[in-house]
């Protein structure tokens, strides 16, 4: 119930294309949604989220469609550049007083070919 | 822009001792965590720590771990008695809140045990 299914594990796509990433979850307590973006050798940077009773948010050229009823998000990343070339993680949290935990998704390494 | 600083950046142990890796949060962040990536793998949570105290930890974080915030800006984790499996890369994250917000992360301490 804690986990968070990510595909594909892989991405190649043209410059100025688009790149999908979808992802599902099981726990609806869950009540933020946020992607992540890795290059190597750096930590995971905070993308853009979205809450569920939101069904889409855009910054720029990302955009997170969500499906609260089938407990699925996607990243659309629009116009993609080859500098969009990392591994995207999507995840899940729960907060609580205390803090809150974020289940993270396997990971999509994306290329984006010049 | 504010930053999480990880220290070392690497470091290497012989299997059986101790190691202390060191995060400084950042400032006005009350929430502290750890999670761990394996070569290629998903990032995965250890342990959230807040008001000094640890508020959540996984099945990972057993008695071999521990985490302290010494003075008013350090993080650390200690890990005893390393093992060979405990190679991988660690990251500590800050959050402002509890609920809704994302980590910032740091750039890691790549953990080599031989």
């Amino acid at each position: 119930q804690q986990q968070v299914k990510q595909s594909p594990q892989s991405l190649i796509v043209q410059k100025g294309g688009i790149s999908i990433i979808n992802c599902a979850y099981e726990n609806t307590a869950f009540d933020y949604f946020p992607w992540y973006q890795q290059f190597p050798g750096k930590g995971p940077a905070l993308l853009i989220a979205i809450r569920p009773d939101v069904s889409e948010k855009k910054e720029g050229r990302f955009t997170i469609s969500f499906n609260k009823s089938a407990k699925q998000f996607s990243l659309h990343i629009m116009d993609s550049q080859p500098g969009d070339s990392a591994t995207y993680f999507c995840a899940a949290s729960k907060g609580n007083t205390g803090g809150f935990k974020t289940i993270f998704g396997a990971g999509t390494r994306l290329f984006v070919k010049a | 822009e504010p930053e999480v600083t990880q220290t070392p950046s690497h470091q290497v142990t012989q299997m059986g001792q101790e190691v202390i890796l060191r995060c400084v949060p950042i400032s006005n962040h009350l929430y502290f965590y750890w999670y761990r990536q394996i070569l290629g793998q998903k990032v995965e949570f250890l342990v959230s720590f807040y008001n000094n105290e640890i508020s959540e930890k996984s099945e990972i974080f057993d008695d071999q771990f521990s985490v302290e915030r010494p003075d008013g800006s350090n993080f650390t984790l200690k890990i005893r008695s390393t093992k060979l499996e405990d190679s991988a890369m660690y990251f500590c994250a800050s959050s402002e809140g509890a609920r809704g917000y994302g980590y910032t992360f740091g750039s890691g301490t790549r953990l080599t045990v031989v």
